[in-house]
Protein backbone atom coordinates (compact mmCIF):
# COMPACT_ATOMS: atom_id res chain seq x y z
CA UNK A 1 0.00 0.00 0.00
CA UNK A 2 1.79 2.91 -1.29
CA UNK A 3 -0.93 5.34 -0.24
CA UNK A 4 -0.58 8.74 -2.06
CA UNK A 5 2.39 9.10 -4.75
CA UNK A 6 3.72 12.06 -6.56
CA UNK A 7 5.81 12.68 -9.52
CA UNK A 8 8.56 14.54 -9.93
CA UNK A 9 9.32 15.80 -6.74
CA UNK A 10 11.58 18.66 -7.71
CA UNK A 11 11.31 20.19 -11.10
CA UNK A 12 12.59 23.37 -12.55
CA UNK A 13 10.98 25.06 -15.68
CA UNK A 14 11.29 28.24 -18.26
CA UNK A 15 8.51 30.72 -18.20
CA UNK A 16 6.43 29.19 -21.05
CA UNK A 17 6.83 25.57 -20.61
CA UNK A 18 4.59 22.88 -19.84
CA UNK A 19 4.20 20.28 -17.74
CA UNK A 20 2.08 17.47 -15.96
CA UNK A 21 2.54 16.60 -12.09
CA UNK A 22 1.28 13.01 -11.62
CA UNK A 23 -0.73 11.92 -8.80
CA UNK A 24 -1.82 8.30 -7.43
CA UNK A 25 -3.00 6.94 -4.83
CA UNK A 26 -3.92 3.06 -4.09
CA UNK A 27 -6.85 3.48 -1.43
CA UNK A 28 -10.04 3.98 -3.46
CA UNK A 29 -10.53 7.09 -2.59
CA UNK A 30 -13.02 9.30 -4.28
CA UNK A 31 -12.25 12.28 -3.53
CA UNK A 32 -8.82 14.07 -4.58
CA UNK A 33 -7.29 17.10 -4.71
CA UNK A 34 -4.53 19.66 -5.18
CA UNK A 35 -3.05 22.29 -2.88
CA UNK A 36 -0.33 24.53 -3.16
CA UNK A 37 1.33 25.47 -0.48
CA UNK A 38 3.43 29.09 -0.66
CA UNK A 39 6.02 30.63 2.00
CA UNK A 40 3.30 32.51 4.87
CA UNK A 41 0.31 31.33 2.95
CA UNK A 42 -0.42 27.88 4.26
CA UNK A 43 -1.76 25.46 1.71
CA UNK A 44 -4.79 26.63 -0.82
CA UNK A 45 -6.84 24.08 -2.90
CA UNK A 46 -6.19 24.17 -6.61
CA UNK A 47 -8.58 21.68 -8.36
CA UNK A 48 -10.36 18.97 -6.88
CA UNK A 49 -12.28 15.49 -7.78
CA UNK A 50 -14.83 13.40 -5.86
CA UNK A 51 -14.87 10.61 -8.66
CA UNK A 52 -13.43 9.71 -12.23
CA UNK A 53 -14.93 11.58 -14.52
CA UNK A 54 -16.03 14.82 -11.97
CA UNK A 55 -13.28 17.87 -11.82
CA UNK A 56 -14.22 21.23 -10.13
CA UNK A 57 -12.03 23.96 -9.39
CA UNK A 58 -10.59 25.52 -6.17
CA UNK A 59 -9.48 28.90 -4.98
CA UNK A 60 -6.74 29.26 -7.21
CA UNK A 61 -7.28 27.47 -10.13
CA UNK A 62 -6.04 30.04 -13.24
CA UNK A 63 -3.14 28.50 -14.92
CA UNK A 64 -3.76 25.08 -13.90
CA UNK A 65 -5.98 22.02 -15.71
CA UNK A 66 -6.79 18.59 -14.01
CA UNK A 67 -8.58 15.62 -15.42
CA UNK A 68 -9.57 12.20 -13.82
CA UNK A 69 -10.09 9.38 -16.33
CA UNK A 70 -9.69 6.74 -13.38
CA UNK A 71 -9.71 6.82 -9.28
CA UNK A 72 -6.39 6.50 -8.89
CA UNK A 73 -4.70 9.40 -10.82
CA UNK A 74 -5.40 12.62 -10.72
CA UNK A 75 -2.56 14.51 -12.90
CA UNK A 76 -1.98 18.34 -12.88
CA UNK A 77 -1.09 20.20 -16.17
CA UNK A 78 0.35 23.68 -16.14
CA UNK A 79 0.18 24.84 -19.76
CA UNK A 80 2.39 27.77 -19.65
CA UNK A 81 4.53 28.34 -16.78
CA UNK A 82 4.67 31.34 -14.96
CA UNK A 83 7.19 32.18 -12.37
CA UNK A 84 4.01 33.06 -9.78
CA UNK A 85 3.86 28.92 -9.86
CA UNK A 86 6.51 28.70 -8.64
CA UNK A 87 5.40 26.80 -5.41
CA UNK A 88 5.32 23.29 -3.47
CA UNK A 89 2.41 20.99 -4.77
CA UNK A 90 0.85 18.62 -2.23
CA UNK A 91 -2.02 15.94 -4.12
CA UNK A 92 -4.47 14.91 -1.25
CA UNK A 93 -7.06 12.05 -1.27
CA UNK A 94 -9.84 10.80 1.04
CA UNK A 95 -13.07 8.74 1.04
CA UNK A 96 -16.23 10.90 0.30
CA UNK A 97 -17.65 9.85 3.27
CA UNK A 98 -14.68 9.82 5.67
CA UNK A 99 -13.94 13.56 4.09
CA UNK A 100 -12.46 14.28 7.43
CA UNK A 101 -9.20 11.46 6.71
CA UNK A 102 -7.19 13.50 4.58
CA UNK A 103 -4.00 11.66 2.91
CA UNK A 104 -1.34 13.63 1.57
CA UNK A 105 1.41 13.04 -0.94
CA UNK A 106 5.04 13.93 -0.33
CA UNK A 107 4.85 17.02 -2.39
CA UNK A 108 6.63 18.61 -5.40
CA UNK A 109 8.59 21.16 -5.70
CA UNK A 110 8.81 23.17 -8.44
CA UNK A 111 10.50 26.53 -9.52
CA UNK A 112 9.46 28.49 -12.86
CA UNK A 113 12.36 30.38 -14.01
CA UNK B 1 -15.74 32.85 4.63
CA UNK B 2 -14.37 30.40 7.12
CA UNK B 3 -11.13 31.08 8.25
CA UNK B 4 -8.35 29.60 10.86
CA UNK B 5 -5.95 32.30 12.61
CA UNK B 6 -2.81 30.45 13.90
CA UNK B 7 0.43 31.30 15.42
CA UNK B 8 3.06 31.59 12.83
CA UNK B 9 6.93 31.58 14.61
CA UNK B 10 8.89 30.61 13.89
CA UNK B 11 9.37 28.93 17.69
CA UNK B 12 12.39 27.26 19.09
CA UNK B 13 12.19 25.15 22.75
CA UNK B 14 14.06 22.83 24.39
CA UNK B 15 13.96 19.23 24.74
CA UNK B 16 10.97 18.94 27.68
CA UNK B 17 9.65 22.17 27.24
CA UNK B 18 5.98 22.78 27.61
CA UNK B 19 4.23 23.88 23.53
CA UNK B 20 1.11 25.34 22.94
CA UNK B 21 0.46 26.66 19.30
CA UNK B 22 -2.86 28.85 19.56
CA UNK B 23 -5.57 28.64 16.62
CA UNK B 24 -8.88 30.13 16.11
CA UNK B 25 -11.19 29.67 13.67
CA UNK B 26 -14.32 31.94 12.00
CA UNK B 27 -16.75 29.17 10.86
CA UNK B 28 -20.68 29.26 10.21
CA UNK B 29 -22.11 26.27 12.47
CA UNK B 30 -19.62 24.07 13.56
CA UNK B 31 -17.13 22.70 11.32
CA UNK B 32 -14.35 19.67 12.10
CA UNK B 33 -11.19 20.85 13.12
CA UNK B 34 -7.61 19.97 12.43
CA UNK B 35 -4.35 19.74 13.27
CA UNK B 36 -1.57 18.46 10.71
CA UNK B 37 2.10 18.60 11.20
CA UNK B 38 4.43 18.26 7.91
CA UNK B 39 8.56 17.24 9.11
CA UNK B 40 10.98 18.15 6.94
CA UNK B 41 10.96 17.37 3.48
CA UNK B 42 7.54 15.32 3.79
CA UNK B 43 4.13 15.80 2.93
CA UNK B 44 1.47 16.65 5.62
CA UNK B 45 0.14 14.06 8.44
CA UNK B 46 -3.01 14.53 10.20
CA UNK B 47 -2.13 14.59 13.92
CA UNK B 48 -4.97 14.82 15.78
CA UNK B 49 -8.69 16.01 15.07
CA UNK B 50 -11.91 17.17 17.02
CA UNK B 51 -15.37 16.58 15.07
CA UNK B 52 -18.26 18.60 17.33
CA UNK B 53 -17.22 21.23 20.07
CA UNK B 54 -15.93 19.89 23.61
CA UNK B 55 -14.18 16.87 21.66
CA UNK B 56 -10.65 16.58 22.89
CA UNK B 57 -8.04 15.06 19.92
CA UNK B 58 -4.97 13.58 20.81
CA UNK B 59 -1.91 11.91 19.66
CA UNK B 60 1.83 11.58 20.02
CA UNK B 61 1.70 13.16 23.20
CA UNK B 62 -0.77 16.05 21.67
CA UNK B 63 -3.80 17.63 22.40
CA UNK B 64 -6.02 20.12 21.40
CA UNK B 65 -9.42 20.79 22.31
CA UNK B 66 -12.54 22.02 20.29
CA UNK B 67 -13.74 25.24 22.46
CA UNK B 68 -17.00 26.91 20.73
CA UNK B 69 -16.97 29.74 23.18
CA UNK B 70 -13.47 31.06 22.90
CA UNK B 71 -13.49 29.68 18.98
CA UNK B 72 -10.67 28.12 19.39
CA UNK B 73 -8.64 24.67 18.69
CA UNK B 74 -4.63 25.26 20.55
CA UNK B 75 -2.66 22.39 20.54
CA UNK B 76 -0.29 21.38 23.75
CA UNK B 77 2.21 19.23 24.56
CA UNK B 78 3.88 18.56 28.10
CA UNK B 79 7.20 17.46 26.93
CA UNK B 80 8.90 18.23 23.26
CA UNK B 81 10.81 16.24 21.99
CA UNK B 82 13.88 16.95 19.01
CA UNK B 83 11.94 14.76 17.07
CA UNK B 84 8.74 17.09 17.09
CA UNK B 85 10.73 19.89 15.09
CA UNK B 86 8.46 20.31 12.15
CA UNK B 87 5.40 22.50 10.61
CA UNK B 88 2.47 22.87 12.20
CA UNK B 89 -0.75 24.13 10.52
CA UNK B 90 -4.44 24.26 12.11
CA UNK B 91 -7.14 23.49 10.06
CA UNK B 92 -11.16 23.24 9.23
CA UNK B 93 -13.51 21.60 6.77
CA UNK B 94 -15.16 23.89 4.35
CA UNK B 95 -16.20 21.41 1.82
CA UNK B 96 -14.76 21.19 -0.92
CA UNK B 97 -11.59 22.39 0.69
CA UNK B 98 -9.72 22.10 3.95
CA UNK B 99 -9.03 25.79 5.06
CA UNK B 100 -5.37 25.92 6.61
CA UNK B 101 -3.80 28.42 9.05
CA UNK B 102 -0.50 29.65 7.65
CA UNK B 103 1.78 27.27 9.61
CA UNK B 104 4.06 27.55 12.66
CA UNK B 105 8.03 26.21 12.19
CA UNK B 106 9.13 24.56 15.83
CA UNK B 107 12.50 23.41 16.32
CA UNK B 108 13.48 21.91 19.31
CA UNK B 109 16.84 21.83 20.41
CA UNK B 110 18.70 19.15 22.30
Amino acid sequence: NAGVTQTPKFQVLKTGQSMTLQCAQDMNHEYMSWYRQDPGMGLRLIHYSVGAGITDQGEVPNGYNVSRSTTEDFPLRLLSAAPSQTSVYFCASSYIASYNEQFFGPGTRLTVL
Amino acid sequence: GNSVTQMEGPVTLSEEAFLTINCTYTATGYPSLFWYVQYPGEGLQLLLKATKADDKGSNKGFEATYRKETTSFHLEKGSVQVSDSAVYFCALIDFPKLVFGKGMKLTVNP
